[in-house]
């Protein structure tokens, strides 16, 4: 059971240059996301999906798209990037559980992929 | 605006001192809070949370306090220890919405 996995762990691009970054969970949860962490902005979501084939907007997702092909798996592409995406991404999965009668979430992390846009 | 506030960027503990991480939010709709612990070069961990019916959840070292009518929820670990030096998040959700993640706390626990 790996848990959350994240590739690449660490990329170098030009700026213009496109990428995708694969994150894949072996748990069967149907919630993924995406983080970007910046010093001191915390962890700031670009875009989440609920389940395979939906996706929705974060906090911050201009210059991002992603895809849910597949339950196990939740792709972020970098179409052009830019220097201000220079930063450390981090997948997250989770499933959702009644507590109390609330449905509450506990997301896991991958372990980040560095990213330096030149 | 932020939802979720840590107002403290870093902390520094004496071990075997009780560490206090604070956290304040500004919905009041938010009805479970968590809090992560995050290494260097690692991705953040769950270590603790609170459903918006207790005041307190207490796990081994670390006890949750969440005081709803000030907005206000702290992260006590008693006693630390080195290997508790790492950024915190506080964070927060509401219902079936998104959870909402503080900027961080960085506790330096000193020998």
């Amino acid at each position: 059971n790996a848990g959350v996995t994240q590739t690449p762990k660490f990329r170098v691009l030009k700026t213009g240059q496109s990428m995708t970054l694969l994150c894949a969970q072996d748990m069967n949860h149907e919630y993924m996301y995406w983080y970007r962490q910046d010093p001191g902005m915390g962890l700031r979501l670009i875009h989440y999906s609920v389940g395979e084939g939906t996706t929705a907007k974060g906090e911050v997702p201009d210059g991002y798209n992603v895809s849910r092909l597949k339950k196990q798996n939740f792709l972020l592409g970098l179409e052009s990037a830019a220097p201000s995406q220079t930063s450390v991404y981090f997948c997250a999965s989770s499933y959702r559980r009644s507590l109390g009668g609330f449905q509450h979430e506990t997301q896991y992390f991958g372990p980040g992929t560095r990213l330096l846009v030149l | 605006d932020q939802q979720v506030k840590q107002n403290s960027p870093s902390l520094s503990v004496q071990e075997g001192r009780i560490s206090i991480l604070n956290c304040d939010y500004t919905n009041s709709m938010f009805d479970y809070f968590l809090w992560y612990k995050k290494y260097p070069a690692e991705g953040p961990t769950f270590l603790i949370s609170i459903s918006s019916i207790k005041d307190k959840n207490e796990d081994g070292r670390f006890t949750v306090f969440l005081n709803k009518s000030a907005k206000h929820l702290s992260l006590h670990i008693v006693p630390s220890q080195p290997g508790d030096s790492a950024v915190y998040f506080c964070a927060a959700s509401e219902g079936d919405d998104k959870i909402i993640f503080g900027k961080g706390t960085r506790l330096h626990i000193l020998p």
